[in-house]
């Protein structure tokens, strides 16, 4: 069976100063993971995946995260935060469970930024 | 290029009234599709999820029912809405391991 733990349901920054939004996960296999952004009332958007290439995955809007097979984490980083990166971020493992690929979602971690 | 449809965009229904939401997928073929519940304040909650016409599995016990009549169309309905129906709903697809692919989302609320 696969998990997620998204270790901070809010996390509050001041603007220009670094992001730090924390996943611990569990799966049976080698799952592929995702950070995934929702600003309010919208659908989902891809941030970045990991699917068993480099372990240090760069994506959208200057994110990054680190795929750390030993601690089971994926957390994401930013060096500098921006107003328009409050939103909630879901981190998502998927792997095949019980025969089917199933996403399964974190709790969420809602960003705050202050100017 | 896949894209994802969902509607209605919101929708406020009356306590047991029924409910069809249609989501379809253009640009892929034999997708997984997924049904989503957010609940305000909570994460995504996995409520259906199919992997081939008229194969549908049920995550979680409730009021709902989904059905696939076409390869890349995910219908999620009720009979009899009630108001912890109320929430935002979401449609997806994926192939394999792949990203999945959300649609915008229906906003429900049950009055």
């Amino acid at each position: 069976a696969q998990s997620v733990t998204q270790l901070d349901s809010h996390v509050s920054v001041s603007e220009g100063t670094p992001v730090l939004l924390r996943c611990n996960y569990s799966s049976s296999y080698s799952p592929s993971l995702f950070w995934y952004v929702q600003h309010p009332n919208k659908g989902l958007q891809l941030l970045l995946k990991y699917t068993s290439a480099a372990t240090l995955v760069k994506g959208i809007n200057g994110f990054e995260a680190e795929f750390k097979k030993s601690e089971t984490s994926f957390h994401l980083t930013k060096p500098s935060a921006h107003m328009s990166d409050a939103a909630e971020y879901f981190c998502v493992v998927s792997d095949r469970t019980g025969g089917s690929y199933i996403p399964t979602f974190g709790r969420g971690t809602s960003l705050i930024v202050h100017p | 290029s896949q894209t994802i449809h969902q509607w209605p965009a919101t929708l406020v229904q009356p306590v047991g009234s029924p409910l069809s939401l249609e989501c379809t997928v253009e640009g892929t073929s034999n997708p997984n599709l997924y049904w989503y519940r957010q609940a305000a304040g909570r994460g995504l909650q996995l409520l259906f999820y199919s992997v081939g016409i008229g194969q549908i599995s049920s995550e979680v016990p409730q009021n709902l029912s989904a059905s696939r009549p076409q390869d890349r169309q995910f219908i999620l309905s009720s009979k009899k809405l009630l108001l912890s129906d109320s929430g935002f709903y979401l449609c997806a697809w994926a192939a394999g391991t792949t990203e999945a692919f959300f649609g915008q989302g229906t906003r429900l609320t049950v009055v």
